[in-house]
């Protein structure tokens, strides 16, 4: 109930295309949603979060859409470009209950490529 | 300003050593968190710190981790006895009560 399961493993993607990342959860108290781009021995980088009572977030050429009752969320990167070829993680928050320390979960990371 | 930094940035050890891994948080950041990243695998979270107390280290792999946290700043986290498949990079992440947390560049360990 814990888990956070991200696919596709990898994409590959043409210059000027749309890249999409899906992730879905199970736990309905996760609480926040952040998306980190890693760039090949660096630190994640946080990109873009949302929170559960909204349905979209958009930031420049990033977009998280959100659908609560399926539990889904999912990562939209517009005219993808060769420099977002990165990994990217979604993650989700616990909160501070239960145990739990709020605490990132993370899914296993999408490995984009972007083609010239 | 500042961001997160951790040191050494790559450290290599052999099978049995202790080794220490630093974390300096974002000035000011009252929260901390450890993870571990193996290849090709996602973040794994360790341990989290509000100030200097860790609430929970159950997220520790082994009793042969440890880590502290002093002055409400710096972390220390110690693999004793090291064995191989401790290998991964270790990033460190501060926050000041919100959400967003801030991942520092991470310190690779090797164990041969």
């Amino acid at each position: 109930q814990q888990q956070v399961k991200q696919s596709p493993q990898s994409l590959i993607v043409q210059k000027g295309g749309i890249s999409i990342i899906n992730c879905a959860y199970e736990n309905t108290a996760f609480d926040y949603f952040p998306w980190y781009q890693q760039f090949p021995g660096k630190g994640p980088a946080l990109l873009i979060a949302i929170r559960p009572d909204v349905s979209e977030k958009k930031e420049g050429r990033f977009t998280i859409s959100f659908n609560k009752s399926a539990k889904q969320f999912s990562l939209h990167i517009m005219d993808s470009q060769p420099g977002d070829s990165a990994t990217y993680f979604c993650a989700a928050r616990g909160g501070f209950y239960g145990g739990s320390q709020g605490n990132l979960i993370f899914g296993k990371g999408t490995k984009l490529s972007v083609k010239p | 300003g500042a961001g997160v930094s951790q040191s050494p940035s790559n450290k290599v050890t052999e099978k049995g050593k202790d080794v220490e891994l630093r974390c300096d948080p974002i000035s000011g950041h009252t929260a901390l968190y450890w993870y571990r990243q193996s290849l090709g695998q996602g973040l794994e979270f360790l341990i989290y710190f509000q100030g200097n107390s860790a609430p929970d280290k159950s997220g520790l792999p082994s009793d042969r981790f440890s880590a502290e946290r002093t002055g409400g700043s710096v972390s220390t986290l110690t693999i004793q006895r090291t064995q191989q498949e401790d290998s991964a990079v270790y990033l460190c992440a501060s926050s000041l009560a919100v959400p967003e947390q801030f991942f520092g560049p991470g310190t690779r360990l090797t164990v041969l």
